[in-house]
């Protein structure tokens, strides 16, 4: 059964650094793009960074830009999603995804994660 | 950005109806939109893939359509179980962006 298990959240004040980890299993984690999506409270889904197979791309949402670091290690089947800077908006539930990649398959995020709970807060 | 809108933002309805969600995006997207289902503290689950294909395991009730910058989602049905919110999300540009979500409830 293909299973991503996050961890690392937690409370944390504005300005502090918090470390989020996805453990794959399942599936050949080295094949796939992966992604962090966010849901802060009340509020909707919002994709925060993605990277490639090999680490060798890796983009990220405005917001988070020079703050957040996606990182992945495939001989361990981990991603990793360092948060530096952290401001009170940065407070929601962090997803980790996989995405299935290719025009048939519309990038779609097919295997998620139960979520880690992030809160910035004094 | 690519803005992405759905309508309804809220939708009641009752078992057995079938519902249309629509979904807009402020550029064309080619094959590169999906529908997921989200329930409160359960992660977000794929529904629909490349617009119109359906994940495995998701019933055939579900379906999607559209072209360039329109989509829809119909439930053909409506089960107990479908009472939840859907997204739509464009994986065509980055940064990837959803829908701000349809709220299905129990009328």
């Amino acid at each position: 059964e293909m299973q991503l298990v996050e961890s690392g959240g937690g409370l944390v004040q504005p300005g502090g650094s918090l470390r989020l980890s996805c453990a794959a299993t399942g599936f050949t984690f080295s094949s796939y793009w992966m992604n962090w999506v966010r849901q802060a409270p009340g509020k909707g889904l919002e994709w925060v960074a993605n990277i490639k197979e090999d680490g060798s791309e890796k983009y990220y949402v405005d917001s988070v830009k020079g703050r957040f670091t996606i990182s992945r290690d495939n001989a361990k089947n981990s991603l990793y999603l360092q948060m530096n800077s952290l401001r009170v908006e940065d407070t929601a539930v962090y997803y980790c995804t996989r995405i299935h990649s290719g025009v048939s398959w519309g990038d779609a995020f097919d295997v998620w994660g139960q979520a880690t709970m992030v809160t910035v807060s004094s | 950005d690519i803005q992405m809108t759905q309508s309804p933002s809220s939708l009641s309805a009752s078992v057995g109806d079938r519902v249309t969600i629509t979904c807009r995006a402020s550029q064309s997207l080619r094959t590169y939109l999906n529908w997921y289902q989200r329930k409160p503290g359960k992660a977000p689950k794929l529904l629909i893939y490349a617009v119109s294909t359906l994940q495995s395991g998701v019933p055939s009730r579900f379906s999607g359509s559209g072209s360039g910058t329109e989509f829809t989602l119909t439930i053909s049905s409506l089960q107990p179980e479908d009472f939840a919110t859907y997204h739509c999300q464009q994986s065509n540009t980055i940064p990837y962006t959803f829908g701000q979500g349809t709220k299905l409830e129990i009328k």
